[in-house]
């Protein structure tokens, strides 16, 4: 069975642009979960898609968005960069609500 | 907030040691707590994961401690080798339509 994929695997932007992220999840799988991982911070939660539906969100501003399709893949966005949201951003699936959660290598994303 | 902390930040171990990571939580809700390996330029990969039912749990070399009371949990690497050199994190969750919640994590460095 295929991994979780993200896409892009790098990506370097200037600050105010925006930028899309994609995440395909194992097959079968519904849930998708998005991080956000720093050195300083390490994995920060941004936000759990189930059945196409945001069932949480964690603290980040509106500026951090995301949306789940029939399929199952997921997009989040990001729009007027800032430097500080250059870092890793993980994609993670699982099968359902609070099942175990699977991993995609990441998205680097540099701002400059 | 830290919602679980995680020591020691960085770690070296002679190769054939034992590894020891530890972890602290407050949030009596948890009811999960997975580990994390995750080598440079690759998403964490699920190791072994817990739930409070039980204080120990071991696959292979890796064995989790779980002390409900205390409100903490451990990560054991037995025999340890330079190929487990990588960032563990610890992470943990309530039931229902909750994250996870990870640890900083800690830098393991196996030397032969």
């Amino acid at each position: 069975k295929a991994g979780v994929t993200q896409t892009p695997r790098y990506l370097i932007k200037t600050r105010g642009q925006q930028v899309t992220l994609s995440c395909s999840p194992i097959s079968g799988h519904r849930s998708v979960s998005w991080y956000q991982q720093t050195p300083g911070q390490g994995l920060q939660f941004l936000f759990e898609y189930f059945s196409e539906t945001q069932r949480n969100k964690g603290n980040f501003p509106g500026r951090f968005s995301g949306r789940q399709f029939s399929n199952s893949r997921s997009e989040m966005n990001v729009s007027t960069l800032e430097l500080g949201d250059s870092a890793l951003y993980l994609c993670a699936s699982s099968f359902g609500q609070g099942g175990e959660q699977y991993f995609g290598p990441g998205t680097r994303l540099t701002v400059t | 907030q830290q919602q679980v902390k995680q020591s020691p930040q960085s770690l070296i171990v002679q190769k054939g040691g034992i590894s020891i990571i530890n972890c602290a939580y407050e949030n009596t809700a948890f009811d999960y707590f997975p580990w994390y390996q995750q080598f440079p330029g690759k998403g964490p990969a699920l190791l072994i994961a817990i739930r409070p039912d039980v204080s120990e749990k071991k696959e292979g070399r890796f064995t989790i401690s779980f002390n409900k009371s205390a409100k903490q949990f451990s990560l054991h690497i037995m025999d340890s080798q330079p190929g487990d050199s990588a960032t563990y994190f610890c992470a943990a969750k309530a039931t229902g339509n909750t994250p996870l919640v990870f640890g900083k994590g800690t830098r393991l460095s196996v030397i032969a």
